[in-house]
């Protein structure tokens, strides 16, 4: 068990729908990440927050729109999603300090496997 | 920007040997740190291991261990003994003094044959 939950495990949408996904952590963490992963693909990091706020956003399409109410939580809302975009979502956290060393390590919840339809 | 390399094809080893996965990294910066991940065919991501890039000493945890080579800019994980529940995708990846982003490699396809 990582301490990182996904929910939910599997989505099917159309272009036209929205979804959310939900991602929870239960390790005290103060930074959450999105990835996605696309098929013969690196994983892409998407969005970063630390302390709850948005540090990083590398250029992603307005149609995925990300919320972090509090340290715990994070969420990936999807709106009007196109077929390019089904592939598995994870989440990570990790706990941050100043003057890091990189070594924080970063623990992934179990993903989410999106269809775009 | 950093860039990690995992170029191997996809591997069969037999049940109980050894396997190395191999690993380069491409980065300026003299602080990072290293590490690798599991992904069994349920897709989630396990940490194995870590390396810090000033660490004289190689990291080693269970049946995991990581050859780092500094100055080949290499960090390849060596498993030991394997058993079928080792296979899975496993991915390199790297992390900056400072810096949120963690680059992975492409990953490499490992399959444990009794």
């Amino acid at each position: 068990e990582t301490g990182v939950t996904q929910t939910p495990r599997h989505l099917v949408m159309g272009m036209t729908n929205k979804k959310s996904l939900k991602c929870e952590q239960h390790l005290g963490h103060n930074a959450m990440y999105w990835y996605k992963q696309s098929a013969k693909k690196p994983l892409e990091l998407m969005f970063v927050y630390s302390l709850e706020e948005r540090v990083e956003n590398n250029s992603v399409p307005s149609r995925f729109s990300p919320e972090c109410p509090n340290s715990s939580h994070l969420f990936l809302h999807l709106h009007t999603l196109q077929p390019e975009d089904s592939a598995l979502y994870l989440c990570a956290s990790s706990q941050d300090r100043i003057g890091t060393s990189g070594q924080e390590t970063q623990y992934f919840g179990p993903g989410t496997r999106l269809l775009v339809l | 920007a950093q860039k990690i390399t995992q170029t191997q094809p996809g591997m069969f080893v037999q049940e109980k040997e050894a396997v190395t996965l191999d690993c380069t990294y491409d980065t300026s910066d003299q602080s990072y740190g290293l590490f690798w991940y599991k992904q069994p065919s349920s897709g989630e991501m396990i940490f194995l291991i870590y390396q810090g890039s000033y660490d004289e000493k190689n990291a080693t945890e269970g049946r995991y261990s990581l050859n780092f080579q500094k100055a080949r800019k290499s960090a390849n994980l060596v498993i030991s003994a394997s058993q079928l529940g080792d296979s899975a995708m496993y991915f390199c990846a790297m992390r900056v003094y400072g810096n949120n982003r963690l680059a992975f490699g492409k990953g490499n396809q490992v399959v444990v044959i009794p």
